[in-house]
């Protein structure tokens, strides 16, 4: 199994509206990782997580919540978002956590997020 | 810190032509590199990776890649394309104390023309 599986696929959601996505792997990988793709742009870096703990967060605004609940599962809560968070939001994961080199990353199909 | 520049930022061949898209990296440690293709409605696929040794690198799909440490370049080759081959290309690299922070590229549109 070399899958990531990303829930749901598309979301809408008004500016005051709590949501989550969620993200799941089964291949013993030790880091998880969300990016954010705008349309013709490159995955932008938001956060990694290496053996469950926040290890990067790149700046990213407080409206964005990871939560890593255990070695298989990765959540980003959503609340308070404007519209220009709207994007392509990818879950990957690696073998290696941090510090270790020699590891590539899989990715998810995404969630496509419209924020109204 | 570690960046990744991809010159073309979009490219229209025939069929049959040869590619070759351009990756440049700028970081003085050890690196891995990698490309991974995105073809429309699709998510992010691993086409190939360098970590070390050869430093000419077969993927999938007859895509290849050569790692100059001199040019701190990583372009990509295919002696043929197909129009299955259109979609965007990304370089990323990840190395050194950023072990976990893969940085792409800001990408190539590839375009065949059946």
């Amino acid at each position: 199994d070399t899958e990531v599986t990303q829930t749901p696929k598309h979301l809408v959601m008004g500016m005051t509206n709590k949501k989550s996505l969620k993200c799941e792997q089964h291949m013993g990988h030790r880091a998880m990782y969300w990016y954010k793709q705008k349309a013709k742009k490159p995955p932008e870096l938001m956060f990694v997580y290496s053996y469950e703990k926040l290890s990067i967060n790149e700046s990213v605004p407080s409206r964005f919540s990871p939560e890593c609940p255990n070695s298989s599962l990765l959540n980003l809560h959503l609340h308070a978002l404007q519209p220009e968070d709207s994007a392509l939001y990818l879950c990957a994961s690696s073998q290696a956590g941090v510090g270790q080199r020699n590891t590539e990353a899989f990715f998810g199909q995404g969630t496509r997020l419209t924020v109204v | 810190a570690q960046s990744v520049s991809q010159h073309n930022h979009h490219v229209i061949l025939s069929e049959a032509a040869s590619l070759e898209l351009g990756c440049n990296y700028s970081y003085g440690g050890t690196v891995n590199l990698f490309w991974y293709v995105q073809y429309p409605g699709q998510h992010l696929q691993l086409l190939l990776k360098y970590f070390s040794g050869d430093p000419l690198v077969k993927g999938i799909k007859g895509f290849e890649a050569e790692f100059i440490k001199s040019k701190f370049s990583f372009n990509l080759r295919k002696p043929s394309v197909q129009w299955s081959d259109t979609a965007e290309y990304f370089c990323a690299v990840n190395g050194g104390s950023s072990a976990s922070k893969i940085i792409f590229g800001s990408g190539t549109r590839l375009s065949i023309r059946p």
